[in-house]
């Protein structure tokens, strides 16, 4: 069973890059599409951007400036790049799988997610 | 951007009975190609992830109960509960995949009366 597992600083100073790495075990990062989703302190999601398997990338317009999401898949791991931080960008960062199959852009397996504080 | 829109906020309902649950999006979510609209709800449950409980508007994942359905098409569309456990005491939200980027409803809450 895929099991997904988010890492990474969990406080940032302003201005600075936030970096997170999602490392998936009991399954191969080629064959699917992954994605990165944040949710502020007692608020709704948000989705930050995927990776398709294919390696390209589609991001939300609204972060599409300061996100970068990568993939290893010697290491089977996939990690999202967050520049210019603010305290807006304070939320648990949620790394997913993508569904299987053409259009199946819904998140079927998710890692537990990680809060991320932005202070000073 | 498709905005989501779910209602109500909250609702409280007894054990055993129906919990019903809305989504409304700005534009339709149905793909005429292939008559599938692309809708996906989640639960989440205090301090967890959200797990995905239904796609493709109707489809249940694997391992879901068969309490739980998926109704709508167009730009409206139902969660229902039909008949209430203790477990299921969380917060749904609704998705639409059927273009970038990916959009969610603000979530519903869902507790025991």
């Amino acid at each position: 069973q895929v099991q997904l597992q988010e890492s990474g600083p969990g406080l940032v100073k302003p201005s600075e890059t936030l970096s997170l790495t999602c490392t998936v075990s009991g399954g191969s990062i080629s064959s699917y599409s992954w994605s990165w989703i944040r949710q502020p302190p007692g608020k709704g999601l948000e989705w930050i951007g995927y990776i398709y398997y294919s390696g390209s990338t589609n991001y939300n317009s609204s972060l599409k400036s300061r996100v970068t999401i990568s993939e290893d898949t010697s290491k089977n791991q996939f990690s999202l790049k967050l520049s210019s931080v603010t305290a807006a960008d304070t939320a648990v960062y949620y790394c997913a799988r993508v569904g299987y199959g053409s259009g199946s852009y819904f998140m079927d397996v998710w890692g537990k997610g990680t809060t991320v504080t932005v202070s000073s | 951007d498709i905005v989501m829109t779910q209602s109500p906020d909250s609702l409280a309902v007894s054990l055993g009975e129906r919990a019903t649950i809305n989504c409304k999006s700005s534009q339709s979510v149905l793909y005429s190609s292939n008559n599938k609209n692309y809708l996906a709800w989640y639960q989440q449950k205090p301090g967890q992830p959200p797990k995905l409980l239904i796609y493709w508007a109707s489809t249940r994942e694997s391992g879901v109960p068969d309490r739980f359905s998926g109704s709508g098409s167009g730009t409206d569309f139902t969660l229902t509960i039909s008949s209430l456990q203790a477990e299921d005491v969380a917060v749904y939200f609704c998705q639409q995949y059927y273009t970038t980027p990916l959009t969610f409803g603000g979530g519903t809450k869902v507790e025991i009366k």
